[in-house]
């Protein structure tokens, strides 16, 4: 499975965009990107999940480049109520899901 | 659809005694994984189960054991309780398909005193 790497914290005004940005250069052909948000003692919820180029939900938008070896979460217009932590996942062996220390995005008034 | 239930949702034992944990999955999903998170260690594999069967395995000792019901529900038992075990334990279900999503449950969160 693909190690991910992403900033332990990251600060952010009401109204901002967010962008945080996941490096993954070791991932595989077949692997997608996933992206969770924990609000804590809550579980991992799922918010976008893409292969290549943009994927775009109602809530976030996930670039890819043509390499892969990175991409970026973007959060638009945030709110306090994005305070939470972000995960990056790569690859999915079977079931075994490889969590990192995530992102601390804390939304500030 | 209804999401990934656990129960109990706290719960409180002391060192040396046994617990046993439930899960329900999305209706549908035959995938269930269980997950334990600490400050320390973040979130770790415990084990998944499809179709009854134990299907992958995280580094964990034997003390945790799981199961899964013919309905998919899902079971994890952990035995000889340490302080150590103290944590949130989360389930996730899946459809069991290849890069399927999986959808987490609120948790379980367990104190050993």
């Amino acid at each position: 499975l693909a190690k991910t790497t992403q900033p332990i914290s990251m600060d952010s005004y009401e109204g901002q965009e967010v962008n945080i940005t996941c490096s993954h250069n070791n991932i595989a052909t077949n692997d997608y990107i996933t992206w969770y948000q924990q609000f804590p003692s809550q579980g991992p919820r799922f918010i976008i999940q893409g292969y290549k180029t943009k994927v775009t939900n109602e809530v976030a938008s996930l670039f890819i480049p043509a390499d892969r070896k990175s991409s970026t979460l973007s959060l638009p217009r945030v709110s306090l109520s994005d305070t939470a932590v972000y995960y990056c996942l790569v690859g999915d062996e079977g079931g075994k899901l490889i969590f990192g220390q995530g992102t601390e995005l804390s939304v500030k008034p | 659809k209804a999401g990934v239930t656990q129960t109990p949702r706290y719960l409180i034992k002391t060192r040396g005694q046994q617990v046993t944990l439930s899960c329900s999955p999305i209706s549908g999903h035959r995938s269930v994984s269980w997950y334990q998170q600490t400050p320390g260690q973040g979130l770790q594999f415990l084990f998944e189960y499809f179709s009854e069967t134990q299907r992958n395995k995280g580094n964990f000792p034997g003390r945790f054991s799981g199961r899964q019901f013919s309905n998919s529900r899902s079971e994890m038992n952990v035995s000889t309780l340490e302080l150590g075990d103290s944590a949130l334990y989360l389930c996730a279900s899946s459809s069991g398909q290849q890069k399927e999503t999986q959808y987490f449950g609120p948790g379980t969160r367990l104190l050993v005193l």
